[in-house]
Formats: structure tokens, C-alpha cells, sequence
């Protein structure tokens, strides 16, 4: 079992519509965790961190925790072409390390 | 790229040969890692650095060493670099009040031939 696993996609959206990726993980110790976002050809791109079970929200973007289930979720909503890229779940293990699932591409259709 | 920069930004060399990449940051935070992006494999760790002189191995260190003389500055080195090795390499970093979340550089596109 992979330690992190999310839907490779690609994941198709119509522009306006909602988002949803998912990522689950292995690892119950994980205490935080982060959503990058990548454009092709460029660097991860922090977007969002979670701590607690529940929901954050950060402008058009939702994370949702559950630590029980080893889920974490993110939503766009309002979503725009400029949302197309691949979305890349991070859970924190020990030491500081994250680790990083395959990531989820993300098309948003005009 | 909050502060970061890694050079150089490509590079092409021969199997066989030694190689080191640079990642440089002005945020003076503690940790500092190198990771390689592979398709199909994602975002591996191969070292990290916890403060100067202090580094730890990654999932994928085998070929591969680090160097941290300075705060500021991270050296991944190859030391005979392989066709295996091609791949892109991303410098991070992070800092304890930020609650560990890394800020990447810009990346180095290296390919072995």
C-alpha cells in the first residue's frame, strides 16, 4: 500500500463548477497536512494546511480533515482555468518530512 | 519562490562524472531539503538538514551526497552521476514557527546521457 494515494486523474471540471480531490494516507502519527498546487514546469506551490479534523476555508479553496478515516480533501469552488494543474497531497511524518502522494491533474474546462 | 534560489537551473552532463547543485536561501530557516520529481514517481526526499552540518538520509540517498557549511546554502552532490539520476531536483525549506510547512525553489533540470 502506498503511503499516500490520490486519483491520478486527469480530473475534468467544468469552469464555475467545484473541484474535489482526494488523498488518503497510511501513516496515523500524521498531525499536518498540506495541499501544493504544480503547473507544469514549475515548482510546488503551497496552497493550503490543515491541523485539525474539520474544515478550513481560504478564499475559493476548502480542506477537510479526518484523521479516523485517514482522509484529507480538498475543494475549489468557482473553479477557473487558472486551476488547471496537478494538486499534490503532503501529509508531515517524523522529522519534519512530508510525504508527497502522485498528485491529482486538475482541467478546467472553459 | 520565498527566497530560494538553486543553480544551476540546467544542466546536462556525461555518466560518470561528479555534479553538485546549489540551493541557496535568504530566509535564514533551519530545515532544508532536496527532492527529485519523476513521472510516476512523484516528490522523493533524498537528504535533509535539520541545522548546519546536520543533515539525514531520504527515501532515495543511495548515489547521492549532501553538504550544509553554511545556513544559507544546501549542496546536493552525484558523485559519478548516472542516466538514473536524470530528473528534475527541488530545493525546500521550512522553519519550526512555521509549523513545517516547506517553500520550494525553483527547480534544476539535470540530465545524465
Amino acid at each position: 500500500q502506498k503511503e499516500v494515494e490520490q486519483n491520478s486523474g486527469p480530473l475534468s471540471v467544468p469552469e464555475g463548477a467545484i473541484a474535489s480531490l482526494n488523498c488518503t494516507y497510511s501513516d496515523r502519527g500524521s498531525q499536518s497536512f498540506f495541499w501544493y498546487r504544480q503547473y507544469s514546469g514549475k515548482s510546488p506551490e503551497l496552497i493550503m494546511s490543515i491541523y485539525s479534523n474539520g474544515d478550513k476555508e481560504d478564499g475559493r479553496f476548502t480542506a477537510q480533515l479526518n484523521k479516523a478515516s485517514q482522509y484529507v480533501s480538498l475543494l475549489i469552488r468557482d473553479s477557473q482555468p487558472s486551476d488547471s494543474a496537478t494538486y499534490l497531497c503532503a501529509p508531515v511524518q517524523g522529522a519534519q518530512k512530508l510525504v508527497f502522494g502522485q498528485g491529482t491533474r486538475l482541467t478546467i474546462n472553459p | 519562490d520565498a527566497g530560494i534560489t538553486q543553480s544551476p537551473r540546467h544542466k546536462v552532463t556525461e555518466t560518470g562524472t561528479p555534479v553538485t547543485l546549489r540551493c541557496h536561501q535568504t530566509e535564514n530557516h533551519r530545515y532544508m531539503y532536496w527532492y527529485r520529481q519523476d513521472p510516476g514517481h512523484g516528490l522523493r526526499l533524498i537528504h535533509y538538514s535539520y541545522g548546519v552540518k546536520d543533515t539525514d538520509k531520504g527515501e532515495v540517498s543511495d548515489g547521492y551526497s549532501v553538504s550544509r557549511s553554511k545556513t544559507e546554502d544546501f549542496l546536493l552532490t552525484l558523485e559519478s552521476a548516472t542516466s538514473s539520476q536524470t530528473s528534475v531536483y527541488f530545493c525546500a525549506i521550512s522553519a519550526p514557527g512555521l509549523s513545517y510547512e516547506q517553500y520550494f525553489g525553483p527547480g534544476t533540470r539535470l540530465t545524465v546521457t
